[in-house]
């Protein structure tokens, strides 16, 4: 079964700073991976997309993400916070098993202050 | 095109009642799903449709049916609701291994 998981449940960083919200993979093939944010009382927007193609996948709002199979991971980053970028991200795999089912992380909430 | 479209946006019952989630898209997606996101614990797979007239069981499906009214609309009943059903329900859309397109959620309080 394809799973991920988030290893921090909240970061903080100074505006102007850069993010680094991380994320491991299980997959037993070479998996589809998507990061979602959600900010307060919205809905859910696509960050980014892995499928396959390059490794680092550029995102909307400056943010990208590198794709490492040695390491199962898939970490998000972005050079320098922006006191908008403040909400829940959340890593996501595609399960081929369950129609194609997205299997989400728990979700890390990034808070950026002054 | 509205996407993916959600009703009602929020919604209050007493336990026991029964509501039904309306869920419709113009995407012209084949596949469809219902989760739920409860605080900690990222969204949630209750029940998917991988095309019209299929539907299956996700992780979390008791309490809960679902009915696939055609390639557009797919609801989610519950039929005798409780507090633990107190939760935002999201509907989404998409194509096998991409991406999915969410609804704006249905927030649900069973008192």
């Amino acid at each position: 079964a394809q799973s991920v998981t988030q290893l921090d449940s909240h970061v903080s960083v100074s505006e102007g700073t850069p993010v680094l919200l991380r994320c491991n993979y299980s997959s037993s093939y070479s998996p589809s991976l998507f990061w979602y944010v959600q900010h307060p009382n919205k809905g859910l927007q696509l960050l980014l997309k892995y499928t396959s193609a390059a490794t680092l996948v550029k995102g909307i709002n400056g943010f990208e993400a590198e794709f490492k199979k040695s390491e199962t991971s898939f970490h998000l980053t972005k050079p320098s916070a922006h006191m908008s970028d403040a909400a829940e991200y959340f890593c996501v795999v595609s399960a081929s098993n369950s129609g194609y089912a997205l299997n989400f992380g728990k979700g890390t909430s990034l808070l950026v202050t002054p | 095109n509205a996407g993916v479209t959600q009703t009602p946006k929020f919604q209050v019952l007493k336990t026991g009642q029964s509501m039904t989630l309306q869920c419709a898209q113009d995407m012209n997606h084949n596949s469809m799903y219902w989760y739920r996101q409860d605080p900690g614990m990222g969204l949630r797979l209750i029940y998917y449709s991988a095309s019209e007239g299929t539907t299956d069981k996700g992780e979390v499906p008791n309490g809960y049916n679902v009915s696939r009214l055609n390639k557009r609309e797919f609801s989610l009943r519950l039929e005798s609701a409780a507090p633990s059903q107190t939760s935002v329900y999201f509907c989404a859309t998409g194509r096998g291994g991409n991406e999915q397109f969410f609804g704006p959620g249905t927030r649900l309080t069973v008192l």
